[in-house]
């Protein structure tokens, strides 16, 4: 066990809605990294946030937003749901003075239909 | 823009063999390299990290090498097991950053038979 813990584990939203994932890292860590995973390939890298603001993006359209809170747990909102949104998303926490290995939740299971 | 491949896509062996997997990126600026387990549905196990300064690193059965110029690492298993079936992904981090913003390989489908 990593302690980095996700909710919900599965999902099953309508196209054109909104959702929200959170994401509580492990003890001590103060980054949050998130990435997508469609069905068959690698993670893709969403953003990042450290100290409560994002630090990084990947090639995620706007409707892709993030929150890091005090306490370094993180939200993924995702607005204006598509069907090709449906994926594994998974929230990695490291700590990033060292730039320590990132330990990686159980992941969110989203159906857009 | 850092690309990383993983080869084979997908592996059957039986039980005992030894093997490798392959891992290489285009972008030999990279910070540290990580190899991931993957159970079906599940999340991401770290296996090993190897930093870019390092040659390789060693935990039980498993190896992992890195040739930073040449833009590769391998996974060496041994003595493979049932248990040992997942999918092992390898992920470099950039070197520009501070921070884990992975870039991802495909992964490699390993299935190993009783």
């Amino acid at each position: 066990e990593t302690g980095v813990t996700q909710s919900p584990t599965h999902l099953i939203k309508t196209r054109g809605q909104q959702v929200t994932l959170r994401c509580s890292s492990q003890s001590g860590h103060n980054t949050v990294s998130w990435y997508q995973q469609a069905l068959g390939q690698g993670p893709q890298f969403i953003f990042q946030y450290y100290r409560e603001e994002e630090n990084g993006r990947g090639n995620f359209p706007p409707r892709f937003s993030g929150l890091q809170f005090p306490n370094y747990s993180s939200e993924l909102n995702v607005n204006a749901l598509e069907l090709d949104d449906s994926a594994l998303y998974l929230c990695a926490s490291s700590l990033r003075e060292g730039n320590t290995e990132a330990f990686f939740g159980q992941g969110t299971r989203l159906t857009v239909v | 823009k850092q690309e990383v491949t993983q080869i084979p896509a997908a592996l059957s062996v039986p039980e005992g063999e030894n093997l490798v997997l392959n891992c290489s990126f285009t972008d030999s600026a990279i910070y540290n390299l990580q190899w991931f387990r993957q159970d079906p549905g599940k999340g991401l196990t770290s296996l090993l990290l190897i930093q870019s300064s390092q040659r390789e690193q060693t935990s039980g059965r498993l190896n992992a090498s890195l040739d930073k110029s040449s833009g590769r690492s391998t996974l060496y298993i041994a003595a493979s097991q049932p248990g040992d079936s997942a999918t092992y992904l390898c992920a470099v981090n950039p070197s520009n950053n501070a921070g884990n913003m992975l870039t991802f390989g495909g992964g490699t489908r390993l299935m190993v038979k009783p």
